[in-house]
């Protein structure tokens, strides 16, 4: 057990709809780390954000957006959904910003979009 | 490069086989190499962070070098067993602080 909680653990959802998934970093950690992986693509980083504040963004989609909170929880929000959206969601955090940093992931969230 | 590469994509070992695999990434305006273990139906574990030229991290049997100036580093695994079955990912970081990953070597041990 990493630290880092996502809910909800799975989610299934029709086309078209908007859904938000959740992140809680391990106690401590100021950066939270979103990831996408697909079934035909591997691990693609979406968006970091450090104390509040977004630090790096990946190959986001501009239908996605994300928000780290005062308590430090994010939460990823996915909207106008595709079927091609469907995809195992991972949320990192890690103690500081540095790229240097170990990241600890949570157990995901898998989305299904029908 | 521009992408980060591994390879092979997938081996089997005998059990007590050591065996090593390579990840090769753009060497300009490098930060971080991150290696990490992936067990199916689980989420990433971290192994190693390098950042300097002529790295060399160690985490049991599990060793890792990092070649900066050339861009590739290598996993090794000594005399492998069972449970090191898994998919192993590596990540580059740059300037940017994107993290770009590989698509990983999935290694299965025989027993």
């Amino acid at each position: 057990d990493s630290g880092v909680t996502q809910t909800p653990k799975h989610l299934i959802t029709a086309t078209g709809q908007r859904v938000t998934l959740r992140c809680s970093p391990r106690s401590g950690d100021l950066s939270v780390y979103w990831y996408q992986q697909s079934l035909d693509q591997g691990l693609q980083f979406l968006i970091q954000y450090y104390n509040g504040e977004e630090r790096a963004k990946g190959n986001i989609l501009e239908r996605f957006s994300a928000q780290q909170f005062p308590d430090l929880h994010s939460e990823l929000n996915l909207s106008s959904l595709e079927l091609g959206d469907s995809a195992l969601y991972f949320c990192a955090s890690s103690p500081g910003q540095p790229s240097t940093d170990t990241q600890y992931f949570g157990p995901g969230t898998r989305l299904t979009v029908l | 490069i521009l992408n980060v590469e591994q390879s092979p994509q997938s081996l089997h070992v005998q059990e007590g086989d050591s065996t090593n695999f390579t990840c090769s990434f753009p060497s300009s305006n490098f930060y971080a190499l991150h290696w990490y273990r992936w067990e199916t139906a689980k989420s990433p574990e971290a192994l190693f962070v390098m950042t300097l030229n002529g790295d060399e991290k160690k985490k049991g049997r599990i060793s890792a070098t990092l070649n900066t100036k050339e861009g590739y580093s290598y996993l090794y695994i000594k005399g492998s067993q069972p449970e090191d079955s898994a998919t192993y990912l590596c990540a580059s970081t740059s300037g940017t602080y994107k993290y770009i990953f590989g698509t990983g070597t999935r290694l299965k041990v025989l027993a």
